[in-house]
């Protein structure tokens, strides 16, 4: 059974790069044909989209954020990351990384999600 | 991008009832269309996918039915470990997008 585990800082100051990896246990993240993604939740609010990366390597972003957003894999390590420059209050979120479950946009494997806070 | 319109917001309803939350694209999206469950402090859960698919594991008192624009989501007869919001969201079309959510409650 794959799962996923969200990790990095639970602050970031405004102006600066928040950064967050995901380390996927149970499967190999080069194995299949999978996108990884990374949702973001503010509280009380809704669910935003924030990008993908295929086990290719390819990628895409919410053209809200694209300017801003780098997602990457390391297979090494299992991994993929997010990095989002330049944050303000607005990026506030719990951010969750996910695994669709048959190579579409069905996200059937979620991290349990982690609080970041953009403060000074 | 796509907007997905759910109805209504929050719902209270008793042990027993069923329930039904709707769901409208701005566009067709033909069957890709998601329905999700949410507790609070934990992560969305998968229950349907391509609008009438259960989830392995899923219960099935829980059902999704439309296509194009317009899509539903059924408890037959709710439980109280139902309580949660619940998302629809689609992914004919990057981004993907979610619902507003519908928060339900027991009466």
């Amino acid at each position: 059974q794959v799962q996923l585990q969200e990790s990095g800082p639970g602050l970031v100051k405004p102006s600066q790069t928040l950064s967050l990896t995901c380390t996927v246990s149970g499967g190999s993240i080069s194995s299949g044909s999978y996108y990884w993604s990374w949702i973001r939740q503010p509280a009380g609010k809704g669910l935003e989209w924030i990008g993908r990366i295929y086990t290719s390597g390819s990628t895409n972003y919410n053209p809200s954020l694209k300017s801003r957003v780098t997602i990457s894999v390391d297979t090494s390590k299992n991994q993929f990351s997010l990095k989002l420059s330049s944050v303000t209050a607005a990026d506030t979120a719990v951010y969750y990384c996910a695994r669709d479950r048959d190579g579409s946009g069905s996200y059937g494997y979620w991290g349990q999600g982690t609080l970041v806070t953009v403060s000074s | 991008d796509i907007q997905m319109t759910q109805s209504p917001s929050s719902l209270s309803a008793s042990v027993g009832d069923r329930v039904t939350i709707t769901c409208q694209a701005s566009q067709d999206i033909s069957n890709y269309l998601n329905w999700y469950q949410q507790k609070p402090g934990k992560a969305p859960k998968l229950l349907i996918y391509d609008a009438s698919n259960l989830e392995t594991g899923v219960p099935s008192r829980f059902s999704g039915s439309g296509s194009g624009t317009d899509f539903t989501f059924t408890i037959s007869s709710l439980q109280p470990e139902d309580i949660a919001t619940y998302y629809c969201q689609q992914y004919d079309n990057l981004p993907p997008t979610f619902g507003q959510g519908t928060k339900l409650e027991i009466k």
